[in-house]
C-alpha cells in the first residue's frame, strides 16, 4: 500500500517528441505528488509537483496529468531535448514526512 | 554556496571497516534526511530528522547510526561494513517535513566496500 508503481523503466525519444511517464498507487491517503529529475552524478531535483484537488499542472514543456479515482499521475514533457536525458522519478507523500519515491525511469533524448 | 553539502564524495573502504558521511545544510530548514540509492536506482528512506530528533527510522541494520549534533548536520555512521552496503547516500533536507515541501538533496556519497 505504500509503493508507487512507476513504469516504464526505461525510455527513449527522439528529439521534438513528447516523454510520457506513469506513476500509481494504492494508498488514498496521499496528498502530495512531487517529480523529481536526477542528471547522472548528480542529486534528483525538484521538477514539478501536484496536489489531488487538481488535475492537472504545466511549467513550460512538463506537465503533471493527474487522475483521483484511477489513483495515478503521469509526467509529460513536451518538446523533449537532449538535456531533458535524466532520470525521473515520481514520489507520494503521506503524514508530515515520508516521501515514497517510485522506481525511476531512465530516459533519453535522441539528437 | 552549496545548499546540501556531504562529505565525502567517493569512499572506498574494505569490508568490516567503521565509516562516516557527513552532511550540512545551509539553508535553515527543520528537517533533514539519509537516503540510500541502489545500483538500479531505486530512491529508498534510511532516516528523518526533524530538529534533531528522529522522527523515521525505515527498518534500517542498526550498523548504521546517525547522528544530529544541531539541526543543520546530520551525519551517517556505519559500523562493520558489508558489501551489500554500497550504494550512493544522499543527504537532504525540507523546510519542515515533506508534505508540500521541496526536499534538496546534495550530491550523494558514493560508498564503495570492497
Amino acid at each position: 500500500q505504500q509503493q508507487v508503481k512507476q513504469s516504464p523503466q526505461s525510455l527513449i525519444v527522439q528529439k521534438g517528441g513528447i516523454s510520457i511517464i506513469n506513476c500509481a498507487y494504492e494508498n488514498t491517503a496521499f496528498d502530495y505528488f512531487p517529480w523529481y529529475q536526477q542528471f547522472p552524478g548528480k542529486g534528483p531535483a525538484l521538477l514539478i509537483a501536484i496536489r489531488p484537488d487538481v488535475s492537472e499542472k504545466k511549467e513550460g514543456r512538463f506537465t503533471i496529468s493527474f487522475n483521483k479515482s484511477a489513483k495515478q499521475f503521469s509526467l509529460h514533457i513536451m518538446d523533449s531535448q537532449p538535456g531533458d536525458s535524466a532520470t525521473y522519478f515520481c514520489a507520494a507523500v503521506t503524514g508530515t514526512y515520508k516521501y515514497i519515491f517510485g522506481t525511476g525511469t531512465r530516459l533519453k533524448v535522441l539528437a | 554556496d552549496t545548499a546540501v553539502s556531504q562529505t565525502p564524495k567517493y569512499l572506498v573502504t574494505q569490508m568490516g571497516n567503521d565509516k562516516s558521511i557527513k552532511c550540512e545544510q545551509n539553508l535553515g530548514h527543520d528537517t533533514m534526511y539519509w537516503y540510500k540509492q541502489d545500483s538500479k536506482k531505486f530512491l529508498k528512506i534510511m532516516f528523518s530528522y526533524n530538529n534533531k530528533e528522529l522522527i523515521i527510522n525505515e527498518t534500517v541494520p542498526n550498523r548504521f547510526s546517525p547522528k544530529s549534533p544541531d539541526k543543520a548536520h546530520l551525519n551517517l555512521h556505519i559500523n562493520s561494513l558489508e558489501l551489500g552496503d554500497s550504494a550512493v547516500y544522499f543527504c537532504a533536507s525540507s523546510l519542515q517535513g515533506a508534505r508540500g515541501n521541496t526536499i534538496y538533496f546534495g550530491e550523494g556519497s558514493w560508498l564503495t566496500v570492497v
